[in-house]
């Protein structure tokens, strides 16, 4: 089944505690992006990646880290969470850069930082 | 002033209802309408797209974009509890890969 996975779909952690989200795609798609989703302010995209080794910053970039080694992941890091990262995370795939009006979405990942 | 702007509802219809949802922007240069419809507790999907101005029809579900007045809007016909969700517009200009999304409206169609 063609979709986008992410683990862990919950996770409460404390200030400062480095913590990893994981995003993997089985579609072999060239584009993936992160977004946070929050009360009043909608999704906003966090960073995004048109390929291997080719990452971008969004939106709201700051206290966020990625990588993508390979064309199938693209994990997100908070070094250094703090609770104005509570928030619903989703990651997001999509054929290639010029087709990104078709993004395939995660189920999300839901992070409390207390 | 954020440059999508959604009524964020919630909305609540009788099944059968013709329901509109809109969203108004800032941004001239976006040229690609998107609607996504997002589940509880999943991620978003692809609903409807158009690209500038027009109609796209799609079953019960109608895109509406009039540029001129920068407002899209989609229609759902013959509504069904089925369409309870949240719907969330987004738009891109042409060059770009950006999407910025409206907040989303959360729709529930009572049986």
């Amino acid at each position: 089944e063609a979709q986008v996975t992410q683990n862990p779909r919950y996770l409460i952690t404390v200030t400062g505690k480095k913590l990893t989200v994981t995003c993997s795609q089985n579609m072999n798609h060239e584009y993936m992006s992160w977004y946070r989703q929050d009360p009043g302010l909608g999704l906003r995209q966090i960073y995004y990646s048109m390929n291997v080794e080719v990452t971008d910053k969004g939106d709201v970039p700051e206290g966020y880290k990625v990588s993508r080694k390979e064309k199938r992941n693209f994990p997100l890091i908070l070094e250094s969470p703090s609770p104005n990262q509570t928030s619903l995370y989703f990651c997001a795939s999509s054929p290639a850069v010029g087709l990104t009006d078709t993004q395939y979405f995660g189920p999300g990942t839901r992070l409390t930082v207390l | 002033q954020k440059e999508v702007e959604q009524d964020p509802g919630p909305l609540s219809v009788p099944e059968g209802a013709i329901v509109s949802l809109n969203c108004t922007y800032s941004n001239s240069a976006f040229q690609y309408f998107m609607w996504y419809r997002q589940y509880s507790r999943k991620g978003p999907e692809l609903l409807m797209y158009t690209y500038s101005s027009g109609n796209k029809e799609d079953g019960r579900f109608t895109a509406q974009v009039d540029k001129s007045s920068k407002y899209i809007s989609l229609f759902i016909r013959d509504s069904q509890p089925s369409d309870s969700a949240t719907y969330l517009c987004a738009m891109r200009e042409t060059s770009g890969s950006r999407l910025t999304f409206g907040e989303g409206t959360q729709l529930t169609v009572n049986p």
